[in-house]
């Protein structure tokens, strides 16, 4: 059974980094048939999905335009675990912060990535 | 980025009920879809993949269809653990984008 705990801190000042971070069991962040996502959730913008890292021989990650030229995920194999750096915050960044394993699927017609497993989420609050 | 429209955004039913949502996408995504279930203060949870297939563990009131731009999540006959919130997801490509949810509140 896949889990993933997330922790980081809840209150980040503006101009500031965002840092959380998302510890894996039951899978391994270099697996070679999953991908490791984040998203949040915010009343104004509902669920948005910010980017993902993935190893295929070599680790990959992409990112939502949005946040872009902000945001870094990162692979940590030593401790199986991937973060979110999102830097430069503003309040708009107030969300509730999800990492979820994006997983494969098949079918007759092919294969499909669902976000499978998620972590608890984060309440994260950017203000002074 | 391709958009998604679900429809409608909040629905009063009761037990027992079929209810229906439906999710558009703003260019044709196959069957690359999900459908996800949302219940206060929790992570979103995969009832369907690739538009119609159901998710291990997931009950089988719960039925996906459509294929192309238009898809629909039909609950066959409401039970109380089922009011919730209900997104569309999909997954043809990046970045992956979600319908704005469907509440589905107890009359």
């Amino acid at each position: 059974q896949v889990q993933l705990q997330q922790s980081g801190p809840g209150l980040v000042k503006p101009s500031q980094t965002l840092s959380l971070t998302c510890a894996i069991s039951g899978d391994s962040v270099s697996s070679n048939s999953a991908a490791w996502n984040w998203i949040r959730q915010s009343p104004s913008r509902g669920l948005e999905w910010l980017g993902r890292t993935y190893y295929r021989s070599k680790w990959y990650n992409d990112y939502a335009v949005s946040v872009k030229s902000r945001i870094t995920i990162n692979p940590d194999t030593s401790k199986n675990q991937f973060s979110l750096q999102l830097n430069s915050v503003t309040p708009e960044d107030t969300a509730v912060y999800y990492c979820a394993r994006e997983g494969y699927y098949y079918d007759s017609s092919g294969y499909y990535q669902e976000l499978d497993y998620w972590g608890q989420g984060t309440l994260v609050t950017v203000s002074s | 980025a391709i958009q998604m429209t679900q429809s409608p955004s909040s629905l009063s039913a009761s037990v027992g009920d079929r209810v229906t949502i439906t999710c558009r996408a703003s260019q044709g995504i196959r069957n690359d879809l999900g459908w996800y279930q949302q219940k206060p203060g929790k992570a979103p949870k995969l009832l369907i993949y690739a538009a119609s297939s159901l998710q291990s563990g997931v009950p089988s009131r719960f039925s996906g269809s459509g294929s192309g731009t238009d898809f629909t999540l039909t609950i066959s006959s409401l039970q109380p653990e089922d009011f919730a919130t209900y997104y569309c997801l999909q997954d043809y490509n990046y970045p992956r984008t979600f319908g704005q949810g469907t509440k589905l509140e107890i009359k």
